[in-house]
C-alpha cells in the first residue's frame, strides 16, 4: 500500500524557515517523480514544486521560487521541502504527492504550516 | 500558465441522479508525446485529494465505474452516472501537460 506521511509543519513567524519531510513507503520511491501541493484554509489546490526521480531536475511555482527548495533522499525514501523567508500567504496544508499514471496519483494527509506573528 | 475553468462551482444533486462537471482550459492539453494529461480529483470533507480519472478517461485503481471522464483539447467533462452519498465533496480538474501544473477552482458536489 502506497503511503506518504508528511511532517515538519507548525507555527512560524514571518521571515522564518521550516523544513517539511515526507516519508514514502509501499512503492519504489526512486522510480517516481514527486510533488508538493498546498491548500490554504478553505481554498483550492495549488501546485508548489516537483522533483524528478534522481533529484537532478526541479521546478517551482513562481510564488515560491527562490524561497523554497525541494530535494529527496532516495536511500531514505524521503522527500523534503525547505521553506525560507516565509510569508503569511504561505499558510496552508502542504501535501506530498506522487507522480504516476501521467498525473499526481497518491497524496499524503498533509501537514499544516501557519505563518503568523 | 494554463488556466482551468470549472463549471458549475456548486452542484446540488439528488441521490441516484447523474451529475456532470465541465473543465475548460486556456490552451490545449495535448502533449507532444501524444497524451493529454488531464485528470480529475475528488476531495471529501476533511480528507486529502484522491485521484479518480487520469489522461482524460482512465479510471484510477479502486474508482467505481459510475465515474467517467471524456473530452479532448480544451474541453473536458467528469460524469457521475448515479450520485451516492459518499460522492459529496469537491472535485478538481488538473493538468500535468506542462509546468506549472494547475488546477480548476473546484466544484462542490452536495446532496439536495
Amino acid at each position: 500500500e502506497v503511503q506518504l506521511v508528511e511532517s515538519g509543519g507548525g507555527l512560524v513567524q514571518p521571515g522564518g524557515s521550516l523544513r517539511l519531510s515526507c516519508a514514502a513507503s509501499g512503492f519504489t520511491f526512486n522510480s517516481h517523480w514527486m510533488h508538493w501541493v498546498r491548500q490554504a484554509p478553505g481554498k483550492g489546490l495549488v501546485w508548489v514544486s516537483y522533483i524528478n526521480t534522481d533529484g537532478t531536475n526541479t521546478r517551482y511555482a513562481d510564488s515560491v521560487k527562490g524561497r523554497f527548495t525541494i530535494s529527496r533522499d532516495n536511500a531514505k525514501n524521503t522527500l523534503y521541502l525547505q521553506m525560507n523567508s516565509l510569508r503569511a500567504e504561505d499558510t496552508a496544508v502542504y501535501y506530498c504527492a506522487r507522480g504516476g499514471a501521467g498525473a499526481v496519483d497518491y497524496w499524503g494527509l498533509g501537514t499544516l504550516v501557519t505563518v503568523s506573528s | 500558465d494554463i488556466v482551468m475553468i470549472q463549471t458549475p462551482l456548486s452542484s446540488p444533486v439528488t441521490l441516484g441522479q447523474p451529475a456532470s462537471i465541465s473543465c475548460r482550459t486556456s490552451q490545449s492539453l495535448a502533449h507532444s508525446d501524444g497524451n493529454t494529461y488531464l485528470s480529475w480529483l475528488q476531495q471529501r470533507p476533511g480528507q486529502p485529494p484522491r485521484l479518480l480519472i487520469y489522461k482524460i478517461s482512465n479510471r484510477f485503481s479502486g474508482v467505481p465505474d459510475r465515474f467517467s471522464g471524456s473530452g479532448a483539447g480544451t474541453d473536458f467533462t467528469l460524469k457521475i452516472s448515479r450520485v451516492e452519498a459518499e460522492d459529496v465533496g469537491v472535485y478538481y480538474c488538473t493538468q500535468a501537460t506542462q509546468f506549472p501544473y494547475t488546477f480548476g477552482q473546484g466544484t462542490k458536489l452536495e446532496i439536495k
